[in-house]
């Protein structure tokens, strides 16, 4: 199984600043057939459920604001916050899609503001 | 737009079953793979199981695996978890998923608890 580990476990940001998340998978998510990472973030607001943020490690789900980007590749990935707003308080957590079953979770990241 | 209910959660002895359904409705269900994932209060996201488009493939988690059952009625636009010899530690949101057109989790349900408690 593919282990899923995230850093920090928690942040504070300042509202405007950047913030910056740590994915890392214990083997490559990168299938070299087509250069695709098959690496997913998801962001849980209090009481609500998850919801898709990117797939593809960088691919921003439609309506996603663009102060959101994902980067990386092979073990290493990062969700970057560009400006933080207040409605972006959640966890969030990185999903490989690579080697499935199953599918598993980072342990999530704690974003609050400073 | 996509909408994912689901319905079943509650308070139940362990040993006991549940089941769980989810209503889905604002897309072709037929077409579409569905999971469920599960969250323990406070902690985090846990993957429970998965069911292609038709029901012809289907794979459990090993802490579920021969206690669960993952099944879907096309007719119905709806999916199923049936949860037999429950235990303290499956308590948590059980949520729906749609699959998108690969295997992460496109849209999300409201979830429903569920807690097993004596």
């Amino acid at each position: 199984d593919i282990v899923m580990t995230q850093s920090p476990d928690s942040l504070a940001v300042s509202l405007g600043e950047r913030a910056t998340i740590n994915c890392k998978s214990s083997q490559s998510v990168l299938d070299r057939s087509n250069n695709n990472n098959y690496l997913a973030w998801y962001q849980q607001r209090p009481g609500q459920p998850p919801k898709l943020l990117i797939s593809w490690a960088s691919t921003r789900e439609s309506g996603v604001p663009d102060r959101f980007s994902g980067s990386g590749s092979g073990t290493d990935f990062t969700l970057t916050i560009s400006s933080l707003q207040a409605e972006d308080v959640a966890v969030y957590y990185c999903q490989q899609y690579y080697s499935i079953p199953p599918y598993t979770f980072g342990q999530g990241t704690k974003l609050e503001i400073k | 737009q996509v909408q994912l209910v689901e319905s079943g959660g509650g308070v139940v002895q362990p040993g006991r079953s549940l089941r769980l359904s989810c209503a889905a409705s604002g897309f072709t269900f037929s077409r579409y793979g569905m999971y469920w994932v599960r969250q323990t209060p406070g902690k985090g996201l846990d993957w429970v199981a998965v069911i292609s488009y038709d029901g012809s493939k289907i794979y459990y988690a090993d802490s579920v695996k021969g206690r669960f059952t993952i099944s879907r009625d096309n007719s119905k636009n709806t999916l199923y978890l049936q949860m037999n010899s429950l235990r303290v530690e499956d308590t948590a949101v059980y949520y729906c998923a749609k699959r998108a057109g690969y295997d992460f989790f496109h849209y999300w349900g409201q979830g429903t608890l569920v807690t097993v408690s004596s």
